[in-house]
């Protein structure tokens, strides 16, 4: 395993609604990643944390926001859930700037959200 | 959005029998190429970063090669085993660090 967890595991919301998913960081790792993977794509990169700032961003709409924490967990929170924001969602850690190595990323195991 | 192909989508191979498959990426603005192994409720699993035109990686019986002038990555897994069954990811680093993934491969392997 990564040491990468995220929670919950499943969720299940409404249109309309907003959710908050997390992520705890392998230990040292200082940078986070999100990740929204719909049903027979691959992942689509949606934002970057380095040391509590954002860094990167995909093309994901401003209702897609984090967080990353001193202890450099994060959350990814959604607003206003649309049925299309129904995916995979994996956050991955590293350490170091994405720029300055082709460093490897860790998984977690992602959390399934559902919106109806 | 940076196009990144996987082909073939899945495939199935008897135990014992090699096989390989093909990541595509823009050949331009090239920074790495990652290899990840995903088995079903298992987190994505690194195989391999690529850095440079003609990388070779192995690891174990999986091997990755890399051509950054065409755009293109071979994934080979020889003498495939039951535990090889899973989706095999590519993604593509520019630059700018965002990675572009593929859909993936589905390897199935039959004993």
């Amino acid at each position: 395993e990564t040491g990468v967890t995220q929670s919950p595991t499943h969720l299940i919301k409404t249109r309309g609604q907003q959710v908050t998913l997390r992520c705890s960081s392998q230990s040292g790792h200082n940078t986070v990643s999100w990740y929204q993977q719909a049903l027979g794509q691959g992942p689509q990169f949606i934002f970057q944390y380095y040391r509590e700032e954002e860094n990167g961003r995909g093309n994901f709409p401003p209702r897609f926001s984090g967080l990353q924490f001193p202890n450099y967990s994060s959350e990814l929170n959604v607003n206003a859930l649309e049925l299309d924001d129904s995916a995979l969602y994996l956050c991955a850690s590293s350490y170091g700037m994405a720029e300055e190595l082709a460093f490897e990323q860790y998984f977690g195991p992602g959390t399934r959200l559902t919106v109806t | 959005i940076l196009n990144v192909e996987q082909s073939p989508q899945s495939l199935h191979v008897q135990e014992g029998d090699s096989t390989n498959f093909t990541c595509s990426f823009p050949s331009s603005n090239f920074y790495a190429l990652h290899w990840y192994r995903w088995e079903t409720a298992k987190s994505p699993e690194a195989l391999f970063v690529m850095t440079l035109n003609g990388d070779e990686k192995k690891k174990g019986r999986i091997s990755a090669t890399l051509n950054t002038k065409e755009g293109y990555s071979y994934l080979y897994i020889k003498g495939s085993q039951p535990e090889d069954s899973a989706t095999y990811l590519c993604a593509f680093r520019p630059w700018d660090y965002k990675l572009s993934f593929g859909a993936g491969t589905t390897v199935t392997v039959r004993a």
